[in-house]
C-alpha cells in the first residue's frame, strides 16, 4: 500500500517571500514522486516529477523539489512567490508496477500582497 | 495535442436520480482514471483502467457507481441512485505509459440536492 501525507493543510504568505510545502510518503515499493496544482475550477496541472537521477528537480512557476530517500520526503519549494502562485498543491505518488496514483490531502497556498 | 475531455463541466440532480460522465482520454493513452474530489480533500481513487480492463475498482462504491471503457479508449462513469454525498468534482486523468505523468480533465462538478 501507498499513501501521502501533506503536513500543512494551508500555508498564508506575503508575496516575493520563500515557501516550502512539505510531503511524506509511505511505500512498500520504489515510486515515482509529483506535484500537482490545481487552481480553482480547474483540474490538476503538472509542476514538476521525480522519476529517477537528480534529486533536486526544477518545474514550471520556478518551483523546485527535493527527493529525500531516507526521509521518504519529497518538499516543494519557491525561492519568491507571486499573487499568482495562489492555489491548492498536492503532492502524488505513482507505483511503476501498478500505476496506481496516490495523492495527499492538499496544501491551500495564500500568498498577500 | 488535444488534452483530456470530460463532459458535462457542471451537473445537478435530485438525490436518486443517476446521472453519467463522460471522459475521453488522450489518443494512444494506456491508462484511464476516475476521481472523486470531495471539496476540501485530495483526489480518491475511483477506478483505474488499462485499455479496457478494470486494474483497481477497491474505492468503488459498487452498490451505486459503475464505470466502463469500451475498446480501451473513452470511458463513461454512472452513478445510480445518486446520494447527496456523491456530491464534488469528478476527475478523469490518463497516462500514457509506465513511466510518465497522468494528465487531468477540467472535471465535472455534480451537485446532489
Amino acid at each position: 500500500a501507498q499513501s501521502v501525507t501533506q503536513l500543512d493543510s494551508q500555508v498564508p504568505v506575503f508575496e516575493e517571500a520563500p515557501v516550502e510545502l512539505r510531503c511524506n510518503y509511505s511505500s512498500s515499493v520504489s515510486v515515482y514522486l509529483f506535484w500537482y496544482v490545481q487552481y480553482p475550477n480547474q483540474g490538476l496541472q503538472l509542476l514538476l516529477k521525480y522519476l529517477s537521477g537528480s534529486t533536486l528537480v526544477k518545474g514550471i512557476n520556478g518551483f523546485e523539489a527535493e527527493f529525500n530517500k531516507s526521509q521518504t520526503s519529497f518538499h516543494l519549494r519557491k525561492p519568491s512567490v507571486h499573487i499568482s502562485d495562489t492555489a491548492e498543491y498536492f503532492c502524488a505518488v505513482i507505483s511503476p508496477v501498478s500505476g496506481k496514483l496516490t495523492f495527499g490531502q492538499g496544501t491551500i497556498l495564500t500568498v498577500h500582497p | 495535442e488535444a488534452g483530456v475531455a470530460q463532459s458535462p463541466r457542471y451537473k445537478i440532480i435530485e438525490k436518486r436520480q443517476s446521472v453519467a460522465f463522460w471522459c475521453n482520454p488522450i489518443s494512444g493513452h494506456a491508462t484511464l482514471y476516475w476521481y472523486q474530489q470531495i471539496l476540501g480533500q485530495g483526489p480518491k481513487l475511483l477506478i483505474q483502467f488499462q485499455n479496457n480492463g478494470v486494474v483497481d475498482d477497491s474505492q468503488l462504491p459498487k452498490d451505486r457507481f459503475s464505470a466502463e471503457r469500451l475498446k480501451g479508449v473513452d470511458s463513461t462513469l454512472k452513478i445510480q441512485p445518486a446520494k447527496l454525498e456523491d456530491s464534488a468534482v469528478y476527475l478523469c486523468a490518463s497516462r500514457p505509459t509506465a513511466h510518465g505523468e497522468a494528465f487531468f480533465g477540467q472535471g465535472t462538478r455534480l451537485t446532489v440536492v
